[in-house]
């Protein structure tokens, strides 16, 4: 099970967020994953194997963490990061189990 | 370009079918593992259903679809399949077509079919 927080996270543009992915038992980090939603969009990886961006992905995402606490940060946040973040664990069965999500909203 | 085109969704009724299918464009179905991942309204996301590149095409699935829901895959199509069947009302949702990457996460994502489930 993987658990996230804050559920919602008010901040201004520019200002730094930074998003929790706790799991119930500890993982191995290779497996770990984030993703960004915007409103009407599919997911967009963002992060693999808990702190590799994936292509394309800016350098103001910052994913890090092992055994059971990974983050996601993001330095300065711009009008597309606004959004709902999800980490993701890879497994067997189920393949990948999500997180319930954070919502990153303009204050 | 690496394209993933979903198609098929729709109404179904409580305890009928439906197929949803995916087109890729880009890569060859040979090369990667694909699963479906599901979205219900305003909630989050729902690994469905995978099926690997190798061995077969070995397929696995959530246990909310395990018996009721198929999937497959033809190569020569570039298509995947997702038969779903004794439909349940929370069945509906936001059916992605996605792409397994190498490096345990999905890399590609199509942009969803709507499946509703209602009589």
């Amino acid at each position: 099970v993987l658990t996230q927080s804050p559920g919602t996270l008010s901040l201004s543009p520019g200002e730094r967020a930074t998003l929790s992915c706790r799991a119930s038992q500890t993982v191995r980090s290779d497996y770990l994953a984030w993703y960004r939603q915007t409103p009407g969009q599919a997911p967009r990886l963002l992060v693999y194997g808990s702190s590799s961006r994936a292509p394309g992905i800016p350098d103001r995402f910052r994913g890090s963490g092992s055994g059971t606490d990974f983050t996601l940060t993001i330095s300065r946040l711009e009008s597309e990061d606004f959004a709902v973040y999800y980490c993701q664990l890879y497994g067997t069965s189920p393949l990948y189990t999500f997180g319930q999500g954070t919502k990153v909203e303009i204050k | 370009e690496v394209q993933l085109v979903e198609s098929g969704g729709g109404l179904g009724r409580p305890g009928g079918s439906l197929r949803i299918s995916c087109t890729v464009s880009g890569f060859s179905l040979d090369d990667y593992g694909m699963s479906w991942v599901r979205q219900r309204p305003g909630k989050g996301l729902e690994w469905v259903s995978g099926i690997v590149n190798w061995n077969g095409g070995v397929t696995s699935y959530a246990e909310s679809v395990r018996g009721r829901f198929t999937i497959s895959k033809d190569e020569a199509k570039n298509s995947l399949y997702l038969h779903m069947s004794s439909l349940r009302v929370e069945d509906t949702a936001l059916y992605f077509c996605v792409r397994d990457s190498y490096y345990y996460a999905v890399d590609v994502w199509g942009q969803g079919t709507a499946v509703t489930v209602s009589s």
